[in-house]
């Protein structure tokens, strides 16, 4: 167990529906990262939490949203969904703004859309 | 600018050595290493920040050479369970533009 908890495991859905991905960082961690692999694929980075902020966006879609809450949770909300959206998305913590102390990885949801 | 790794992919026998490379067209703040098994989360195995240094633990170790650009992540005598893909990751600055490479995929065989 990292310490970094992301429910649920496991999802499909439909394409054209909403799904929101919840992530609980580790202990003491004030960043929270989410990234999307696509099968057998590199690490894609969508954005950046730090203690409730928004710090860096990546290849994020205008479809999906995020946000980071006052008790350091952050759900990962994506809408239209596409077939393409199928993938795993992880979350990843760190201690401080940056990866300068490494990112802990949840274990990742897999989303199916069919 | 994400960081290119190489090679692509490796097959090893067991107890034999590997060196994945990793290195970008910026200079480098610090360079990361991840192991991920399929399936499952990445695993942060070290971080190497500017100033040329080597990190390593039992016998995976890691060098980083600053003026090139480059970071090496040395696998000794290789065992089963160091099978998986292995990214780098790369920041030009403190906190910001990190980056993960591509990845390279290791298979151990008995």
């Amino acid at each position: 167990d990292s310490g970094v908890t992301q429910t649920p495991k496991h999802l499909i859905t439909a394409t054209g529906q909403r799904v929101t991905l919840r992530c609980s960082p580790r202990s003491g961690d004030l960043s929270v990262y989410w990234y999307q692999q696509s099968l057998d694929q590199g690490l894609q980075f969508l954005i950046q939490y730090y203690n409730g902020e928004e710090r860096a966006k990546g290849n994020i879609l205008e479809r999906f949203s995020a946000q980071q809450f006052p008790d350091l949770h952050s759900e990962l909300n994506l809408s239209s969904l596409e077939l393409g959206d199928s993938a795993l998305y992880f979350c990843a913590s760190s201690e401080q703004g940056s990866a300068n102390y490494g990112y802990t990885f949840g274990s990742g949801t897999r989303l199916t859309v069919v | 600018q994400q960081p290119v790794q190489s090679p692509q992919a490796v097959i090893l026998r067991e107890g034999e050595d590997a060196v994945i490379n990793c290195s970008s067209s910026k200079a480098l703040y610090s360079v990361h290493w991840y192991r991920q098994k399929h399936g499952e989360a990445p695993v942060f195995l070290m971080i190497l920040l500017k100033g040329g240094e080597q990190k390593g633990h039992d016998k995976i170790s890691a060098s980083f050479n600053e003026k090139k650009q480059q970071s090496s992540l040395y696998l000794t005598a290789s065992q089963l369970s160091y099978s998986g893909t292995y990214f780098c990751g790369t920041e030009d600055n403190y906190g910001q533009n990190f980056v993960f490479g591509p990845g390279t995929r290791l298979s151990v065989l008995p």
